[in-house]
């Protein structure tokens, strides 16, 4: 089983509509992010969240929140999805007493707003 | 819709050749690098990392170099073989083990020819 499981895995939308995807992560890590990748550009950071009491906007948290209901469970929600959300979304986690400093990702929710 | 012009480099080898793939940074302040690799359907994954005290780091079958003068990352895959087809990116960071600093490049598809 993956360490970060991503729900779901591929969804279509129409804009306007509300969408929540679902992160939980087994690696007993506090920190968790959210990332959005789009054809031919980097990730981005949308949110992160050191632990359950902490939420940070990252680089691109417009139209988007988060929610950290416990240590393994982070979702992003867009609360009226719009055609340019259109992307790939990634979580990841991380644990900063590691000798790497790499993310852990998921693999991915395919997200497609009409 | 898509983002208009922005087409991932690609590197075509060889089976058995060896592989180069470059990376510029942005920032002159960076001081740790990771390159991770992301096959089709999956999320990043870690290859290899190195500190800004550094100039090289070897790993199996792979190398990282880091020129910090010109702002640039190179990772070297020997051998290469048909489970190396993937997209390649940098990540660079300003300070180790801030998951919420990394800034990622574009990528890099890497195509193994049989």
């Amino acid at each position: 089983d993956a360490d970060v499981t991503q729900t779901p895995r591929n969804r279509i939308t129409k804009t306007g509509k509300r969408i929540m995807l679902e992160c939980s992560q087994t690696k007993g890590h506090d920190r968790m992010y959210w990332y959005r990748q789009d054809p031919g550009l980097g990730l981005r950071l949308i949110y992160y969240s050191f632990d359950v009491k902490d939420i940070n906007k990252g680089e691109i948290s417009d139209g988007y929140s988060v929610s950290r209901q416990a240590q393994a469970k982070f979702s992003l929600s867009l609360e009226s999805a719009i055609p340019n959300q259109t992307a790939l979304y990634f979580c990841a986690t991380s644990d900063p007493s590691l000798e790497t400093g790499e993310l852990f990702f998921g693999e991915g929710s395919r997200l497609t707003v009409l | 819709g898509e983002s208009v012009g922005l087409h991932l480099p690609t590197l075509s080898v060889q089976e058995g050749d060896n592989s180069i793939i470059n990376c510029a940074y942005s920032n002159s302040a960076s001081d740790y690098f990771i390159w991770y690799k992301q096959e089709s359907g999956k999320g990043p994954q870690f290859i290899i990392d190195i500190r800004s005290n550094m100039d090289k780091r070897q790993g199996q079958r792979v190398t990282v170099l880091l020129n910090k003068t010109v702002k640039h990352l190179s990772l070297q895959i020997a051998a290469t073989q048909p489970g190396d087809s993937a997209v390649y990116f940098c990540a660079e960071n300003l300070r180790y083990n801030y998951g919420q600093n990394f800034v990622f490049g574009p990528g890099t598809r890497l195509s193994v020819l049989p």
